[in-house]
C-alpha cells in the first residue's frame, strides 16, 4: 500500500476553512484516498474519500491532484468541534487493511 | 451511528491473565475488524472477519485469537495477557460490497499491570 505524508500538527482559526494535505507520492491507479479524523480519545470517524475526482459531502471537501500525488481535505467553515487528528489513507477499493499513521492534530482556535 | 457497542470499555488485569474484549453490532455488517491504538503508532490492525467463522491475521496479531460464531459478535482474546498489550482497543465495521469506509466502536481501555 502507498505510503502518506502528513505535517504532524495544524491551528486553524475558528470559522476560517482548515486545508489539511496530504502526500501520497507513490499512490497506484487502483488506490483511493480516505480521510478519517479522531475527536479525542474516540473511535476514529470516516470523512470522506475519492479515486481522482474532486469530492464533497456535508463534512468536507476533498481535492485530489490531477497526478494523484497529494490531496487536501477541506474543512470550510472549522469550529471547535473540530479539533482532532485527521488520518489520510491511501488504499485499494475492498482492501481490508487500512494503514493508519499517525496524522495530522489540528487545532481550531477560537 | 453503526450500532457498534464495545465491552467492557475500561478493563484493568494483571499480566498472565486471559482477557476477552467484545465488539457487538447491530447491523448485521459482513466484515469486522480489531485495531489496537498505542502512542505514536496510529492504529494497527489486529484481527479481521469477513463473515461468520471467517477470520484473518491483521498486522499485529501474535499474543491475540479471534472468534465469530454469530454475525453481530466479533470477539477478541489476549490468552495470557502481557504489558505490552496494554493499549486502546477499537473494533471497526464495514457495511460490505460497495462500501470501502469502515465504521468504528467507541474503544475500550486495557491496562495490564
Amino acid at each position: 500500500d502507498a505510503k502518506t505524508t502528513q505535517p504532524p500538527s495544524m491551528d486553524c482559526a475558528e470559522g476560517r476553512a482548515a486545508n489539511l494535505p496530504c502526500n501520497h507520492s507513490t499512490i497506484s491507479g487502483n488506490e483511493y484516498v480516505y480521510w478519517y479524523r479522531q475527536i479525542h480519545s474516540q473511535g476514529p470517524q470516516y470523512i470522506i474519500h475519492g479515486l481522482k475526482n474532486n469530492e464533497t459531502n456535508e463534512m468536507a471537501s476533498l481535492i485530489i491532484t490531477e497526478d494523484r500525488k497529494s490531496s487536501t481535505l477541506i474543512l470550510p467553515h472549522a469550529t471547535l468541534r473540530d479539533t482532532a487528528v485527521y488520518y489520510c489513507i491511501v488504499s485499494p477499493f475492498g482492501n481490508e487493511k487500512l494503514t493508519f499513521g499517525t496524522g495530522t492534530r489540528l487545532t481550531i482556535i477560537p | 451511528d453503526a450500532g457498534i457497542t464495545q465491552s467492557p470499555r475500561h478493563k484493568v488485569t494483571e499480566t498472565g491473565t486471559p482477557v476477552t474484549l467484545r465488539c457487538h453490532q447491530t447491523e448485521n455488517h459482513r466484515y469486522m475488524y480489531w485495531y489496537r491504538q498505542d502512542p505514536g503508532h496510529g492504529l494497527r490492525l489486529i484481527h479481521y472477519s469477513y463473515g461468520v467463522k471467517d477470520t484473518d491475521k491483521g498486522e499485529v496479531s501474535d499474543g491475540y485469537s479471534v472468534s465469530r460464531s454469530k454475525t453481530e459478535d466479533f470477539l477478541l482474546t489476549l490468552e495470557s495477557a502481557t504489558s505490552s498489550q496494554t493499549s486502546v482497543y477499537f473494533c471497526a465495521i464495514r457495511p460490505g460490497q460497495g462500501y470501502n469506509e469502515q465504521f468504528f466502536g467507541p474503544g475500550t481501555r486495557l491496562t495490564v499491570l
